[in-house]
């Protein structure tokens, strides 16, 4: 069965503090992995997808990594906005997404 | 807003009661997923279709049903109520079966909140 791990489930960060959420994973033919931002009370908002290990994408201070086993989303100089749940999702061989429990991101002004 | 419209967007109801979520994809999307997220779980995935067929099926009880529809608007029924299955109910679509790079990439509704007592 496809899993997703995501840690920590609960950040706190200063604004300007940089730090990761990690995402690890094992699935059956990983055809995709895609990070979501949810705000509270709102439907996920799409952010990145990542295909192969290498591979890095960009969008403002969020960066996203991925290996054959894991995955990271940095956040570099947060600010109160970035406050959020980051939610990891992988898709296996046979299309189907599954998520991950998500972190939740607490940004100080 | 992100094209995706899920009706009502509260709903109380009773145990035992039958309840149905509405769900207007996308414009151009022929794909339509439902997610269950509750607190004490992350989001479930339920179910699939695209263009009036169903997908793929995940972790759907045997007392909820799904369908689509000709004009590829969705609907969940739920019945026979539990307070278990009191949680936010996503809708997303896509625009196709997800084989296709950028075609995996699912855009949410705001979800269906639903409250059984």
């Amino acid at each position: 069965e496809d899993q997703v791990t995501q840690s920590p489930e609960a950040l706190r960060l200063q604004e300007g503090e940089s730090s990761s959420l990690n995402c690890s994973y094992t699935v059956s033919g990983l055809r995709g992995l895609f990070w979501y931002r949810q705000d509270p009370g709102k439907g996920p908002e799409f952010l990145f997808t990542l295909y192969s290990a290498g591979e890095e994408k960009e969008k403002e201070r969020l960066k996203a990594t991925l290996t054959k086993k894991e995955s990271f989303l940095h956040i570099t100089a947060p600010k109160p906005e970035d406050s959020a749940t980051y939610l990891c999702a992988v898709q296996a061989s046979d299309y189907k997404l599954s998520f991950g429990a998500g972190t939740t991101v607490t940004v100080r002004a | 807003d992100s094209g995706v419209t899920q009706t009502p967007k509260h709903l109380i109801t009773a145990t035992g009661q039958r309840v149905t979520l509405r769900c207007s994809p996308r414009s151009g999307d022929l794909s339509v997923y439902w997610y269950q997220q509750s607190l004490d779980q992350g989001l479930q995935f339920l179910i699939q279709y695209y263009n009036g067929e169903e997908r793929a099926k995940g972790n759907i009880l045997e007392r909820f049903s799904a369908q689509q529809f000709p004009d590829l608007h969705s609907e969940l029924n739920l019945s026979s109520l539990e307070l278990g299955d009191s949680a936010l109910y996503f809708c997303a679509s896509s625009v196709g079966t997800g084989t296709l790079s950028g075609a995996n990439v699912l855009t949410f509704g705001a979800g269906s909140r639903l409250t059984v007592l």
